[in-house]
């Protein structure tokens, strides 16, 4: 069985501060993918990045940075310098890459985090 | 640049009314999802196809069905329409190259459907 956990509920922060979107992760499946998505008010669900799990490599895009740590089985999100339309529910996801079998490639969403970043 | 479009945005339905969502991509994606997202809580798997012709259960079937007659459409119906359905609705794709079994492509997914049932 998989799971995903964003223990965090809610954040809010004021801007220009760096903020921290936890996520933990459990998973039988050896190879897997990791994912983080964002919903912003209007509702619409956006990819943010997609981390195959023999790659520990942290990556950085612009003021966004992902720390992956398979030891720990976590995924943490990290946004520097936050502005307000960063404000959005931010979600992390688990899928197995193999899809055959029971596993289907279902991908595995957390409850999200509702980040709320104020001028 | 249409990507996965579902229609309508917006319904009410009232107990016992049937209906259905309809989905449809021109990505030629393989995979295909319904999922349902309730307030405060992660997305659900109602159902999934990896190809036309092949449908099958996730996580919340009960109330729904699907179809997959082409790999562009995936409409979900839902007959008797309960209050438990109230939700909102997103259909999703994805792709695989080479073997369908390795599902290595990011979901892409529409703007959603909100669905009251009073």
């Amino acid at each position: 069985a998989q799971k995903v956990t964003q223990a965090q509920t809610e954040i809010s922060v004021v801007e220009k501060e760096d903020v921290t979107l936890d996520c933990v992760y459990e998973t039988r499946d050896t190879t897997y993918y990791l994912f983080w998505y964002k919903q912003p008010p209007s509702g619409e669900l956006v990819f943010l990045i997609r981390r195959n799990s023999f790659d520990e490599q942290n990556e950085i895009s612009g003021r966004y940075s992902w720390n992956f740590q398979k030891s720990t089985s976590s995924f943490n999100f990290t946004i520097t310098a936050s502005q307000v339309v960063d404000s959005a529910v931010y979600f992390c996801a688990l899928r197995p890459r193999w899809a055959g079998g029971t596993s289907y490639g279902k991908l595995t969403f957390g409850q999200g985090t509702i980040l709320t970043v104020h001028p | 640049n249409a990507g996965v479009t579902q229609t309508p945005k917006f319904r009410i339905l009232k107990i016992g009314q049937s209906m259905t969502l309809q989905c449809t991509q021109d990505m030629n994606h393989n995979y295909m999802y319904w999922y349902r997202q309730d307030p405060g809580m992660g997305l659900k798997l109602i159902y999934y196809s990896v190809g036309a012709g092949i449908t099958d259960k996730g996580e919340v079937p009960n109330g729904y069905n699907v179809s997959r007659s082409t790999t562009e459409d995936f409409p979900l119906r839902l007959e008797l329409a309960a209050p438990s359905q109230t939700s909102v609705y997103f259909c999703a794709s994805s792709y695989s190259s080479g073997d369908p079994t390795w599902n290595t492509g990011e979901l892409f997914f529409g703007e959603g459907s909100r669905l009251t049932v009073l």
